[in-house]
């Protein structure tokens, strides 16, 4: 089956850094990825659409200067949280659709997660 | 009001019994429809799709009502391994909107 990597799993950062998510699709081409981010206890939000070779797009209420998003292959998306602060930390998942008939119409394949802990 | 509303339990139940979950969805536009399962602190994965003829895939059977936006969740003979949350997802265009998951404890 299709497999989405990220890459750190978790990471804990002073406040005031910034840090860089990478989201791998391994063995199928992604023209589109999705970021998104769950408090605890609560629901995936989604944050930004990510589309290969173009700017991402962002959700109501994300700031899209503080969470960068690159798409710069069809097989890699980045997000970078800048200025980071405890507010900050929660779980962001990516998720990857295949961008042939690799899946089932909308389906997307998730990531495993990085845990953000901003101290 | 959200999107996607589902009862967020915990459902404490024992091996071996039946349980079932609701979702009400908003958006009539709503296309598509799917049940994930989501360990704690992992990624959501599918566990099926939601058609309006209902589906059965093993133990479990899914329902969709359009005219009600109502979605459920039947889980047969519980296992432990069924311990997890349940969240109940519709796409509105290509995004997948979440519910908040229904928590399910099974217990021998």
């Amino acid at each position: 089956g299709a497999v989405v990597s990220q890459h750190p799993s978790w990471v804990i950062c002073k406040s005031g850094t910034s840090v860089k998510i990478e989201c791998r699709s391994l063995d199928f081409q992604a023209t589109t990825m999705f970021w998104y981010r769950q408090f605890p206890k609560q629901s995936l939000m989604l944050m930004a659409t990510s589309n290969e070779g173009s700017k991402a797009t962002y959700e109501q209420g994300v700031e899209k200067d503080k969470f960068l998003i690159n798409h710069a292959s069809l097989t890699l998306s980045t997000l970078t949280v800048t200025s980071a602060h405890p507010e900050d930390s929660s779980f962001y998942i990516c998720s990857a659709r295949p961008g042939t008939s690799g899946g089932a119409g909308n389906e997307q394949f998730f990531g495993p997660g990085t845990r953000l802990t901003v101290l | 009001r959200k999107e996607v509303e589902q009862d967020p339990g915990p459902f404490n139940v024992p091996e071996g019994a039946t349980v079932a979950f609701n979702c009400t969805y908003s958006n009539s536009a709503s296309q598509s429809f799917f049940w994930y399962r989501q360990d704690c602190r992992k990624e959501p994965k599918l566990l099926m799709s939601v058609y309006s003829s209902g589906n059965e895939d093993g133990r479990f059977t899914a329902q969709l009502n359009r005219a009600s936006q109502y979605i459920s969740l039947l889980i047969r003979d519980s296992k432990l391994s069924d311990s997890a949350t349940y969240l109940c997802v519709v796409t509105n265009t290509d995004k997948l909107i979440f519910g908040t998951g229904t928590r399910l404890q099974v217990f021998p």
